[in-house]
């Protein structure tokens, strides 16, 4: 059973415009939610994360939004950039459990 | 130094063989990871150590032995593999090991078992 879902597995936006990335969750006892990125034969790089007790985090072009009653989150990267091409995963911790669990992925391609 | 750094990048074995792979860091961190992930697949934990101690193990067939020799350090010696365990074997980081934490990862071993 998915605890983390990414439903979407694949997505191609235009350069300069806005890519939004989504991810649903089924536990409700995960209070922690990370998102990473990762090139083909590389090891996944971390991008920004949000703790349950906000609804909002932005780094830079990245922006993460949480919505703990739909038990959705979502990636938005603003303006997307073709070196933004890769697989974004989406993945969550249970309190203080020490296993981050991962969504299946969105493989991202961004168009010049 | 914010890097996790995993050798070899790459390994072909036979099913007979033993090897290693090794995985250090310098951040001072003190919990360490190994995760496998199939073309396509999310990473899938396999152990966890924390202060060197091994605290989590999924369920992981004993054809797979991790080793921790201090803080540092982290390897994963195979024996007698199929060749369903080829994937790419990450290593990953984290201050402390207790959750609510973001894991760095090294860019992995690709394995492939004949």
């Amino acid at each position: 059973d998915q605890q983390v879902k990414q439903n979407s597995p694949s997505l191609s936006v235009q350069e300069g415009r806005i890519s939004i990335l989504n991810c649903d969750y089924t536990n409700s006892m995960f209070d922690y939610f990370l998102w990473y990125k990762k090139y083909p034969a590389e090891g996944p790089t971390f991008l920004i994360s949000i703790s349950s007790i906000k609804d909002k985090n932005e780094d830079g072009r990245f922006t993460v939004f949480l919505n703990k009653s739909a038990k959705h989150l979502s990636l938005h990267i603003v303006p997307s950039q073709p070196g933004d091409s890769a697989v974004y995963f989406c993945a969550a911790y249970p309190g203080s459990a020490r296993q981050l669990t991962f969504g299946s992925g969105t493989q991202l391609t961004v168009l010049p | 130094d914010t890097e996790v750094t995993q050798t070899p990048k790459h390994l072909v074995m036979g099913m007979t063989n033993k090897k290693s792979l090794k995985c250090e860091q310098h951040m001072g961190h003190r919990a360490m990871y190994w995760y496998k992930q199939k073309a396509k697949k999310p990473p899938e934990l396999m152990f966890v150590y924390s202060y060197e101690k091994l605290s989590i193990n999924e369920s992981v067939p004993s054809r797979f032995s991790p080793e921790c020799p201090n803080s540092s350090l982290l390897n994963l010696h195979l024996h007698a593999l199929q060749p369903e365990d080829s994937a790419l074997y990450l290593c990953a980081s984290s201050l402390r090991g207790t959750g609510n934490e973001k894991l760095f990862f090294g860019s992995g071993t690709q394995l492939s078992v004949l």
